[in-house]
């Protein structure tokens, strides 16, 4: 089955305290990126990966890292977590650069840092 | 500075009617316009997306419009079913292989049987 996979789906945490959120696709796609819900703001890119080695900041990607070393894995993260990042996360991957195509969502991962 | 905005979080119709959700945009480089729908404890599913080029896309129930000169765009789901009761998003992006989008905060469709 087609999918991108997140893990942990829920994650408490301290402040200070390095954590990683895995992302991990089965369809072969190349273009994989992370977001953040939070209530009132909707969906905003954190950074996103055109291949392996190329990755981009979007929107707010203070305080967070991530890696792009081979196709499927693509890892969020974070050095010293603050309770501001608590937060919604969700990895998606695309097949194409085109920028109409459909990006495929994970479950999500609910983070809370204290 | 919100440059992709969804002005009402929340819309309730009826089963079988038109629901008309709005989007409405500042940044007149935006090129690329897709709208997502989420359910609640899932990420969100693709819908349909819309270039600049064109002003109106369809698939199935799903109708998605484009006025570029007052940078507004909304998607029409015709009839409404109580199984598209989701949250919806709108996204924006400016160019071609960039993959950098902006979403709205999306508005919370409610369909009542």
């Amino acid at each position: 089955e087609a999918q991108v996979t997140q893990n942990p789906r829920y994650l408490i945490t301290v402040t200070g305290k390095k954590l990683t959120v895995t992302c991990s696709q089965n369809m072969n796609h190349e273009y994989m990126s992370w977001y953040r819900q939070d209530p009132g703001l909707g969906l905003r890119q954190i950074y996103y990966s055109m291949n392996v080695e190329v990755t981009d900041k979007g929107d707010v990607p203070e305080g967070y890292k991530v890696s792009r070393k081979e196709k499927r894995n693509f890892p969020l993260i974070l050095e010293s977590p603050s309770p501001n990042q608590t937060s919604l996360y969700f990895c998606a991957s695309t097949m194409t650069n085109s920028p109409l195509a459909e990006a495929f969502f994970g479950q999500g991962t609910r983070l809370t840092v204290v | 500075d919100q440059q992709v905005k969804q002005n009402s979080p929340s819309l309730s119709v009826q089963e079988g009617r038109i629901s008309i959700l709005n989007c409405d945009y500042t940044n007149s480089m935006f090129d690329y316009f897709l709208w997502y729908k989420k359910y609640p404890a899932e990420g969100p599913t693709f819908l349909i997306s819309i270039s600049s080029i064109k002003d109106k896309n369809e698939d199935g129930r799903f109708t998605v419009f484009l006025n570029k000169s007052a940078k507004h765009l909304s998607l029409h789901i015709v009839p409404s079913q109580p199984g598209d009761s989701a949250v919806y998003f709108c996204a924006a992006s400016e160019a071609s292989g960039t993959y950098k989008y902006i979403f709205g905060t999306g508005t919370r469709l409610k369909v009542l049987a």
